[in-house]
Order: structure tokens, then C-alpha cells, then sequence
């Protein structure tokens, strides 16, 4: 069971806009610390898609976007493309913990 | 270019021991807070532990504490995690992460990742 939770799955034709939560609590999201998002093919590493207030790393394009509020933060994905199918994870800090928390993944499919 | 490459990973029966190593190449390693970060087959990654830069501080989640052991040689560029008590929820690859600033380990993202290294828990 997962410190943060997501829905294990979400789709959408090409074009269209999807998004993703993920729920946390008081000693984490709630808290205050920053929430960051991960795109993994299956077979290979996490690869860093989001970090902090919406920052994205050099070469991600900006059809990818988060927000947050309270306990839960959203990654969004606009311009639903074939190349976006994979898993997304959503990482933030545990105070209760001292460490690192991961969601527990959703799989995107693209229509 | 930054790269991580993981080795050290092998099937093991339960009760036993193994360590893992990352090389770091690319980058001032002692510049950076390093994780292990695991994945079970069909779940999501689980942070397992992380050092300072320069190797003082370390952090482990609580299903390794007391089992595992993180550390890094700067000299070498290369972190290392032994796992000693190794029980079947151990079974996952592991990955090396970089913490994306910071020699610090604290609320930041990983912004690189080895290829991972599958270890084995089984009898």
C-alpha cells in the first residue's frame, strides 16, 4: 500500500486532455513539500517529467503540467499523444517517514 | 553526460546477503545526495535509502532499516547498498538515483536513474 495513492489507470483518444491525482496526507503533501511526477516505459527507469511548481526538465514538452492543493496534487496531460502511453508516478517527502514516497503508479492509455 | 550504472544485483536464498553497487560517471559525485530506490515487479518505486554527499548522513525507510546498509566511496564515484537478512519483499530491481540538487538529502526529485539491477530472493 502506497503512502501517496493514484488511480491505476486512466485514457483518452489522442488530443484529447487527461489527468492524474494523487492523494496524500498531512505529514507530506499537506505539509508543504513539493510534489514531482515520473513517466516510466515498462522496462526502464523512472524518467523525471515534473519537479517542484511545475518545473519541467529540459525537453519535456509543456503539454505537461501539475498543480496542487491541500492534501492532493494533479499532473495533467494535454494534446494526448501515442508516445505518452506509459506509467506515472507522483514522489513527495514524508516527515513521519523521513523519506522519500512514491504513489502507486497509473497507467496512461492512449485510445 | 551523467550516467549511473548499477551491477552487484543476482538471485540469493532468504536470509542472505548481497551488495549492489552504482558507479557514477559525468558528474561531481560528492556534490550530490544518492538514493536506492526499489521496484517489485507490477508495483511502484519505493524509496529504500539515501546518503549525503559527503557520506555522513544516511536515511533508510523503515522495511530496511536495520538490514541495509548505504554507502559511498567519493574516491571511487561509486555508492553502494548492502543487504544483509534478504527476504522474499526484497525481490526487485533496484535503481540508484540522483538527487537533482543538492549534497543534502531532503524533499527533491531524482533526475537520474541507472538502468537498475534485478536481485532475487528466493530459496
Amino acid at each position: 500500500q502506497s503512502v501517496l495513492t493514484q488511480p491505476p489507470s486512466v485514457s483518452g483518444a489522442p488530443g484529447q486532455r487527461v489527468t492524474i491525482s494523487c492523494t496524500g496526507s498531512n505529514s507530506n503533501i499537506g505539509a508543504g513539500y513539493d510534489v514531482h511526477w515520473y513517466q516510466q516505459v515498462p522496462g526502464t527507469a523512472p524518467k523525471l517529467l515534473i519537479y517542484g511548481n511545475n518545473n519541467r526538465p529540459s525537453g519535456v514538452p509543456d503539454r505537461f503540467s501539475d498543480s496542487k492543493s491541500g492534501t492532493s496534487a494533479s499532473l495533467a496531460i494535454t494534446g494526448l499523444q501515442a508516445e505518452d502511453e506509459a506509467d506515472y508516478y507522483c514522489q513527495s517527502f514524508d516527515s513521519s517517514l523521513s523519506g522519500s514516497v512514491f504513489g502507486g503508479g497509473t497507467k496512461l492509455t492512449v485510445l | 553526460e551523467v550516467q549511473l550504472v548499477e551491477s552487484g544485483g543476482g538471485l540469493v536464498q532468504p536470509g542472505g546477503s548481497l551488495r549492489v553497487s552504482c558507479a557514477a560517471s559525468g558528474f561531481t559525485f560528492s556534490s550530490f545526495a544518492m538514493s536506492w530506490v526499489r521496484q517489485a515487479p507490477g508495483k511502484g518505486p519505493e524509496w529504500v535509502s539515501a546518503i549525503t554527499g559527503s557520506g555522513g548522513g544516511t536515511y533508510y525507510a523503515d522495511s530496511v532499516k536495520g538490514r541495509f546498509t548505504i554507502s559511498r566511496d567519493n574516491s571511487k564515484n561509486t555508492l553502494y547498498l548492502q543487504m544483509n537478512s534478504l527476504r522474499g519483499d526484497d525481490t526487485a530491481v533496484y535503481f540508484c538515483a540522483r538527487q537533482r540538487v543538492g549534497a543534502y538529502f531532503g524533499s527533491g526529485s531524482y533526475n537520474y536513474w541507472g538502468q537498475g539491477t534485478l536481485v532475487t530472493v528466493s530459496s
